[in-house]
């Protein structure tokens, strides 16, 4: 059973889409995250919900638009798509806002933009 | 400005050897470093996490270190295995609800 899941895993499509990712996690957990991961490798943080609510926006476009029906999902919503959303996509939650619960990360969606 | 530095950027070594990876931090106040390995085309998992009052973890042939005076830790990886080729990445966290702190990693090629 997977802790965090991510669909799709691969995304391709061409500059001005719009696309979601979608998220779940089914460990019960309060908080979950949106991080990006450039070529470069380094996992950047975009939003973070607890219990639905929005709780960091860490400078992200506003063409990037979370939604969180539930505290066991979070999706990612990209409007107007652009060649530097090219990236991976990770989500990841943790039992608590605190500093001391564990992060679970889900296997990451590829998004490819044209 | 709250940093993770990691060295070295990049580390190629021999089966069977070890190695260690650094990460030095400006996180403060601290609360627990982290260190997560993620292979090519998955996500992050983490390996070990460590408080304060905590200098050395092992998880198998992974074995952290934690210096919190001098805000260094190291990874340090026994009896290297192909398997282990990955990124190693470094998380510091500060006391309270605020984003983790990310390292730039290290990647870890093993050959044969």
């Amino acid at each position: 059973d997977t802790a965090v899941s991510q669909t799709p895993k691969y995304l391709v499509t061409q500059m001005g889409n719009d696309k979601s990712i979608k998220c779940e996690q089914n460990l019960g957990h309060d908080t979950m995250y949106w991080y990006k991961q450039d070529s470069k490798k380094f996992l950047k943080i975009m939003f973070s919900y607890n219990n639905k609510e929005l709780i960091i926006n860490e400078t992200v476009p506003n063409r990037f638009s979370p939604k969180s029906p539930d505290k066991a999902h979070l999706n990612l919503h990209i409007n107007s798509l652009e060649l530097g959303d090219s990236a991976v996509y990770f989500c990841a939650s943790r039992p608590t806002t605190g500093a001391a619960g564990e992060l679970f990360f889900g296997e990451g969606s590829r998004l490819t933009v044209l | 400005k709250n940093q993770v530095e990691q060295s070295p950027q990049s580390l190629i070594i021999l089966e069977g050897k070890n190695c260690t990876l650094q990460c030095n931090y400006t996180v403060s106040p601290f609360s627990n470093l982290r260190w997560y390995k993620q292979d090519t085309g998955r996500g992050p998992v983490s390996l070990t996490i460590m408080t304060f009052s905590e200098n050395t973890k092992s998880n198998g042939r992974y074995t952290a270190t934690l210096d919190a005076d001098t805000k260094q830790s190291s990874l340090h990886i026994t009896a290297s295995q192909l398997s282990d080729s990955a990124s190693y990445i470094c998380v510091v966290s500060e006391t309270g609800n605020t984003p983790l702190v990310f390292g730039k990693g290290t990647r870890l090629s093993v050959i044969a």
